[in-house]
């Protein structure tokens, strides 16, 4: 079975530039999330989607951050303008339901650096 | 706002050594516990913990869940260098959301 599949691996960019990342989940999993990992710290959802629909963005920086799943398969996550605080590993995570406990299971993320 | 608390920070064994992680927390509408090793980037599953599964053992590797005293505890034993990683601990609530813990770093020197 497949897993997680995110592009690109690594991406370097200047503050205020924009960048975008893609994430294919598990086939057939409904749900996806993006995770944030900062050095040093544990992964901490920015958003999770079921099948298309947001399920919870509560921790999304929205004036500069965007993501959409629209066929309810894979997402793109942005940032639109990047700071030098968002340097971090971007996670992109997927569990078959959302309901009841469930493992989520992990891409090998895109480490941000913003210079 | 939900809490999961991960103790030591960082410890280093020798092989053969048995370790011992903590993970405390504070949840509402707790579901689950589960248990990450991360040695790169991707955290990969070792354990999920709930009301109906309080231990797990897998080879060396073994988990309890104290839902009474909200912590749980992670266990290797017979400890290999390929165990040096970072082992995080994760709650999960309503609706599947998981709150991680810090991590533990832990280095299996030979």
């Amino acid at each position: 079975e497949a897993g997680v599949a995110q592009s690109p691996r690594y991406k370097i960019i200047e503050k205020r530039q924009s960048v975008a990342f893609w994430c294919n989940p598990i086939s057939g999993h409904a749900t996806l999330y993006w995770y944030q990992q900062i050095l040093g710290q544990g992964p901490k959802l920015l958003i999770q989607f079921q099948n298309n629909g947001v399920v919870d963005d509560s921790q999304l920086p929205k004036d500069r951050f965007s993501a959409e799943r629209l066929k309810g398969v894979d997402s793109t996550l942005k940032i639109q303008p990047a700071k030098l605080e968002d340097s971090a590993v971007y996670l992109c995570a997927s569990s078959l339901v959302v309901f009841f406990p469930d493992t989520q299971y992990f891409g090998p993320g895109t480490r941000l650096t913003v210079l | 706002e939900d809490k999961v608390v991960q103790s030591p920070l960082s410890l280093v064994v020798h092989e053969g050594d048995t370790v011992t992680l903590n993970c405390s927390y504070e949840v509402t509408n707790f579901r689950s516990l589960l248990w990450y090793k991360q040695e790169k980037k991707a955290p990969t599953f070792l354990f999920m913990l709930t009301s109906s599964g309080i231990e797990k053992k897998s080879g060396r590797l073994s988990s309890i869940l104290d839902k009474k005293e909200l912590f749980s505890i992670l266990n290797i034993t017979a400890t290999q260098t390929g165990d040096s990683a970072v082992y995080l601990c994760a709650v999960g609530a309503a609706g599947n959301k998981l709150t991680f813990g810090g991590g533990t770093r832990v280095l299996v020197k030979p």
